[in-house]
This record gives C-alpha cells, structure tokens and sequence, in this order.
C-alpha cells in the first residue's frame, strides 16, 4: 500500500463550480496535512495546513481531515479560472527534521 | 514569510557537463534544505536531506556521486548533477526548514528545468 494516494485527474470544472480534491494516506504517525498549490514550473505554495480532525476554512478554501479513515478533502467554493493549478496533498512525519511526503497532485483547470 | 530564492529557473547543458543549481533562503537560517525531483504528471521525490554543515543524506536510489549536495553556510545549499544524461532532465526543487514557523516551516524554490541535450 502507497502511503500517500491521490487521483492526478486532469479535473476540468467551469467557473463558479465546487472543486473536491481528495487523498489518502496509510501512515498514521503523520502529524500535518497540508495542501499545496502548485503553478506551472513554480515551487509549491502552501495552501492550507491542519493538524486535527474536521473542517478549517479560509476564504473559498475548505480543508477536511477524517483520521479515523485516513482521508483528507480541500473543498474550493465558487472556484475562479485563477484557481487552475496542480493541487498537492502533503503529510509532515514527525520530528522537527522531518521532511514532506506528497501526493502525485491533481491538476485542476477551471473554464470561464 | 520565508523566502527560498532558487537558480538558474532553466538551464539547457549538453550530455557529460556538469550543472549546479543554487538555493538560497534569503530571510531566515536554514538548518535543514531538502532537493525534490518532479517528473512530468509526478509528483515531488525527495532526492536528499542537507544538513549545514554535514553530509547530505540521500533517499534510496538516489546516486550521491552523481547528485552533489553542499550546505556549506545557513542560507545557501547546492546541488550539482554531474555529468548529466537526458534522463537527468526533470525540474528540480528545493525547500528550506524553518522548523520556528511550524507547521508552515517549509519554504519552496521556484523551481530548475533542467534540459540535457
């Protein structure tokens, strides 16, 4: 078993539309769970991070995380053209040294 | 926030040269950098934790004669391929650990294409 899985798409959806992009993982010393966002030949960004089960919003961003089943969601709300990126799951182990363990990323275009 | 500065963004070499790719935290210290490997529709492998001061520790499979890692001060790693081949070419990131601005404590490069002809 991979311990991080995320479906790579491509996901296509037209403005205004709600974008769920999911992942699961098998590891569960992960600590964070983190989302990434990534454009075109650029470094990640880092979207949105919790650390505990449930829902965290930020704007149009929703990040869910279900550790009894080891699955995390970012929700995007009223979803905008400049939303079209590769979207990342990350995990952090434990440890203040520990590196990130990422998913493949989903690549989300947004049509006007 | 942090800012990782990460260059050259693209370089083109022939097969057999050399290419070093330099990555610098610019705001803060970074005791720890970490070089990824991201291949087309792939995600981010980590190639090799940089420690300053010390040698780098590679991931599995990954060949630490032909990747050279330096961490030479707190703000600056360098990665050199050396004697590159096309299937080096992949776009090559570093990230910087500010383990004080947990859990938001890894800062990206933008980011090296790297094309070998």
């Amino acid at each position: 078993q991979k311990e991080v899985e995320q479906d790579p798409g491509p996901l296509s959806v037209p403005e205004g539309a709600i974008v769920s992009l999911n992942c699961t993982y098998s590891n569960s010393a992960f600590q964070y769970f983190m989302w990434y966002r990534q454009y075109s030949r650029k470094g990640p960004e880092l979207l949105m991070y919790t650390y505990s089960s449930g829902n965290k919003e930020d704007g149009r961003f929703t990040a869910q995380v279900d550790k009894s089943s080891k699955y995390i969601s970012l929700f995007i709300r009223d979803s905008q053209p400049s939303d079209s990126a590769t979207y990342l799951c990350a995990f952090q182990r434990g440890g203040s040294q520990g590196n990130l363990i990422f998913g493949k990323g989903t690549k989300l275009s947004v049509k006007p | 926030g942090a800012v990782v500065s990460q260059h050259p963004s693209r370089v083109i070499c022939k097969s057999g040269t050399s290419v070093k790719i330099e990555c610098r935290s610019l705001d803060f210290q970074a005791t720890t950098m970490f070089w990824y490997r991201q291949f087309p529709k792939q995600s981010l492998m980590l190639m090799a934790t940089s420690n300053e001061g010390s040698k780098a520790t590679y991931e599995q499979g990954v060949e630490k004669d032909k990747f050279l890692i330096n961490h030479a001060s707190l703000t600056l790693s360098t990665l050199t391929v050396t004697s590159a081949h096309p299937e080096d070419s992949s776009f090559y990131i570093c990230s910087a650990r500010f383990p004080h601005m947990d859990p938001q404590g890894y800062t990206f490069g933008s980011g090296t294409r790297l094309t070998v002809v």
